[in-house]
């Protein structure tokens, strides 16, 4: 059984600059979360993806978009980048279905830093 | 999704029980009690979760007051490795829609 999976581990941008993360969920998951970490605090929620739609959102503004493909994998985009949105980015897969049965596995992170 | 309170930092010898304390005194009856751990630039670990009833598995014991309103998560003989910010997270059951709210957590450091 294949775990999450992201890519790249770590990315360095400029201000203004978009970017792009991916994800690959656990086998036989098709439900995608995208968590961001800032330095010394916990995950917050930016969005859901389920069957390939948006199922979902945190408070995060626009420019953080998302995509789920067939296969269920993902991707995080960002416009616009500011120096806030330096942080761990953190994907996690899960089935959906009654609590007990859809609990979240996270991939290693993506850490972006935004110069 | 109720709020949860945590104790910053704990510490505990190594080989001995430790014995991480949360408070959701707001918690709803269909809201449930989940433990996540973070081990340094790791992505989180799902330890435990439970409603009402006490909980147990290879990892550790989860333990619900009678009022659901606080709960413990005991790790019983912790070693080096459990070095890690454990997560306390209320959650409902609300299908797909599974988003877990992270708070800041208690950074547990176990020494020799």
């Amino acid at each position: 059984e294949t775990g999450v999976t992201q890519s790249p581990t770590h990315l360095i941008k400029t201000r203004g600059q978009q970017v792009t993360l991916r994800c690959s969920s656990q086998s036989g998951h098709n439900t995608v979360s995208w968590y961001q970490q800032a330095l010394g605090q916990g995950p917050q929620f930016i969005f859901q993806y389920y069957r390939e739609e948006e199922n979902g959102r945190g408070n995060f503004p626009p420019r953080f978009s998302g995509l789920q493909f067939p296969n269920y994998s993902s991707e995080l985009n960002v416009n616009a980048l500011e120096l806030d949105d330096s942080a761990l980015y953190l994907c996690a897969s899960s089935l959906p279905g009654p609590i007990g049965y859809n609990e979240q596995f996270f991939g290693p992170g993506t850490r972006l830093t935004v110069l | 999704d109720a709020k949860t309170t945590q104790p910053p930092s704990m510490d505990c010898a190594e080989g001995r029980a430790a014995n991480l304390p949360c408070n959701h005194s707001t918690i709803s009856g269909n809201e449930y009690v989940y433990w996540y751990r973070q081990i340094h630039s790791q992505g989180p670990q799902y330890i435990i979760h439970g409603l009402k009833n006490n909980e147990t598995n290879e990892m550790a014991s989860l333990i619900i007051t009678e009022d659901r309103k606080s709960s413990t998560l005991i790790l019983p003989h912790a070693t080096l490795r459990d070095t890690a910010v454990y997560y306390c997270i209320v959650r409902a059951d609300t299908g797909t829609a599974s988003k877990l709210t992270f708070g800041t957590g208690t950074r547990l450091q176990v020494t020799l």
